[in-house]
């Protein structure tokens, strides 16, 4: 059972390139999420898939477009790469991401590897 | 949005010590979780915890959601418990959970 897969796990662009990160989860899941994490700094939702079929902005979503493409993936793209995207790229996904019943865990995140972008 | 706050920001223990880590927000929640970061970067999902208590082994978590706080212990800590904890809470919106995260607890824990 792999989990939440992330790739590539290092990359290095040029400002002003291009490159999608791949995320893929085989929990069945319906919810998913990337998140960046800067140093110092907790996690912060970028965008956010509560089901297949759905996409929404989360806090930080300038510069970053998504697409779910089936339950399984859902997939992170800088279309121009900016040195102020420079972080690390974390995916996850729930069980769901709206479930009324607090007391069953279908909301915990399963968070994926991580993915080091570096734009110089 | 919601505010979240953890304490301390930065903690030594001495293998086999205890300690407490502290998460306050800033509104009501019905979704309070806490992660550990290993050294490498993974995000572990330590507890599910929108109110009430549970235990894991060494750790446990309480939250007192009308008071607006989380707590986690971890007792006879060992090296192996070094690395970041995040508290992380949401409000249920009708569409999805999104978590907002603290900054973190940085625990070293030392021979």
């Amino acid at each position: 059972n792999a989990g939440v897969t992330q790739t590539p796990k290092f990359q290095v662009l040029k400002t002003g390139q291009s490159m999608t990160l791949q995320c893929a989860q085989d929990m069945n899941h319906n919810s998913m999420y990337w998140y960046r994490q800067d140093p110092g700094m907790g996690l912060r939702l970028i965008y956010y898939s509560a089901s297949e079929g759905t996409t929404d902005k989360g806090e930080v979503p300038n510069g970053y477009n998504v697409s779910r493409l089936n339950k399984r993936e859902f997939s992170l793209r800088l279309e121009s790469a900016a040195p102020s995207q420079t972080s690390v790229y974390f995916c996850a996904s729930s069980e769901r991401g709206d479930n009324r019943d607090f007391s069953s865990g279908a909301n915990v995140l399963t968070f994926g590897a991580g993915s080091r972008l570096t734009v110089l | 949005g919601i505010q979240v706050e953890q304490s301390p920001p930065d903690l030594i223990l001495q293998e086999g010590a205890n300690s407490t880590l502290r998460c306050n927000f800033s509104d009501s929640v019905n979704n309070l979780q806490w992660f550990h970061q290993n050294p490498w970067g993974q995000l572990i999902n330590l507890f599910y915890i929108p109110s009430g208590t549970k235990q894991n082994g060494r750790l446990s978590a309480t939250t007192v959601a009308t008071e607006r706080y989380s707590l986690l212990y971890i007792s006879s800590s060992q090296t192996t418990d070094s690395g970041v904890y995040f508290c992380a809470v949401a409000l249920y919106t009708g569409t999805a959970s999104k978590l907002t995260f603290g900054t973190g607890t940085r625990l070293q824990v030392t021979l």
